[in-house]
Parts: C-alpha cells; sequence; structure tokens
C-alpha cells in the first residue's frame, strides 16, 4: 500500500535560516506528491505539488523535486520567516482520489 | 467563493456520548472526503462520497462512526458512542469532478474524555 514517511519535529529555527523537511514515500504506480501546510487556527492549505518525476513544485519560497529514484520529495526553503511557522505535511496520490499524509513536521521560525 | 465550512471548531464530550460534526462543501463540488488526525499521527482518509453516494468507506475505522450526505449537498459524520481513542482533528474536503486537488475546511478537533 502507499505510505508516506516525513521527517519528525518539532524543528525550531531563526529567521533567515535554511529548512529542509524530509519526505519520502512508497506507492505503486506513480503517484502525485504534495506538500499542504496547516497555519494556526486555520485549515489544510496546498501548498505546492509535482505530478511526475523531476517536476519541481514550488510556490512561497518553498520548493520540492519529485526523485523517483530515491522515492523522495523533500521541501526546502532558503530563508524562512516568522510568518512560515505551522505544520507542514508530506503527502502522496495514487490511482484514485485518496490522499496519504505523512504524519506532519511542526515548524518554529523565532525572530 | 466560500471555502469548506465545519463546525463546531471544538468539542468535548465524555466517553459514551454521541457527537455529530459537519461540513459544508463549496457549492458545486460533487466529491466530498472525510479525514482524520489522531494524536499527532499521520492523516487519515475516512471516506469519499460522490454526491450522495458512498464512494468508498474504506477508512471508517469500525460502526461507531456513520457518515451521511442527505442531498448531496453538507455532510455530517456521527461518533456512538465516542471512545477516547477518537480524539483527535477531523478534517472535511471537497473538489469538483474528477481530480483538480482538494479544498480542506479548518477541522473540527474533537476530544473525548
Amino acid at each position: 500500500g502507499n505510505s508516506v514517511t516525513q521527517m519528525e519535529g518539532p524543528v525550531t529555527l531563526s529567521e533567515e535560516a535554511f529548512l529542509t523537511i524530509n519526505c519520502t514515500y512508497t506507492a505503486t504506480g506513480y503517484p502525485s506528491l504534495f506538500w499542504y501546510v496547516q497555519y494556526p487556527g486555520e485549515g489544510l492549505q496546498l501548498l505546492l505539488k509535482a505530478t511526475k518525476a523531476d517536476d519541481k513544485g514550488s510556490n512561497k519560497g518553498f520548493e520540492a523535486t519529485y526523485r523517483k529514484e530515491t522515492t523522495s520529495f523533500h521541501l526546502e526553503k532558503g530563508s524562512v520567516q516568522v510568518s512560515d511557522s505551522a505544520v507542514y505535511f508530506c503527502a502522496l496520490r495514487s490511482n484514485d482520489y485518496k490522499l496519504s499524509f505523512g504524519a506532519g513536521t511542526t515548524v518554529t521560525v523565532r525572530a | 467563493e466560500a471555502g469548506v465550512t465545519q463546525f463546531p471548531s471544538h468539542s468535548v464530550i465524555e466517553k459514551g456520548q454521541t457527537v455529530t460534526l459537519r461540513c459544508d462543501p463549496i457549492s458545486g463540488h460533487d466529491n466530498l472526503y472525510w479525514y482524520r488526525r489522531v494524536m499527532g499521527k499521520e492523516i487519515k482518509f475516512l471516506l469519499h462520497f460522490v454526491k450522495e453516494s458512498k464512494q468508498d468507506e474504506s477508512g471508517m475505522p469500525n460502526n461507531r462512526f456513520l457518515a451521511e450526505r442527505t442531498g448531496g449537498t453538507y455532510s455530517t459524520l456521527k461518533v456512538q458512542p465516542a471512545e477516547l481513542e477518537d480524539s483527535g482533528v477531523y478534517f472535511c474536503a471537497s473538489s469538483r469532478q474528477g481530480w483538480d486537488g482538494y479544498t480542506f475546511g479548518s477541522g473540527t478537533r474533537l476530544t473525548v474524555v
């Protein structure tokens, strides 16, 4: 079956630091990969996505590249801000409409 | 357009009681999904409606959970009787026909004491 493993948190950073959250997956077929973000008090929002190998998703300064050879989709941002404090979820969709999520990584950015 | 609305946002109930969660999808979205996150773990799929029909309920944990979507509009998820392990955040999401991504609601935080 499908599964997603992401880096455990919590992660605490200073502003302008580099952020990486590792995500690896197991899936049948050729899944689409996603990063969702949940800001405090809000719902899940799609941050970025990639639908095939070597695609790079990007949004709000975040990037992630679909690496089929390493079954990974690591999230990166070069310079985080306090407003990036949130819970980040890696997810995949295989052949149906269901999403399989990782456990989430809580990121706190300090001024 | 209005987003996916869930209520209540928080609910605290005693073990053995009944709780009903409601989700109002975006108007015109045929697909409606329920997910939940228990105790800081991964978010897990519960079920999928297409209009008023249950397309996939493979993630429903047991028969204490009952989901309905009368008339293909809003959906309810009833837990009866609630157990301690049901505590978590219940998310609803909706989408148009086919796959064009989900829009999630803000979730209902359920605490069973």
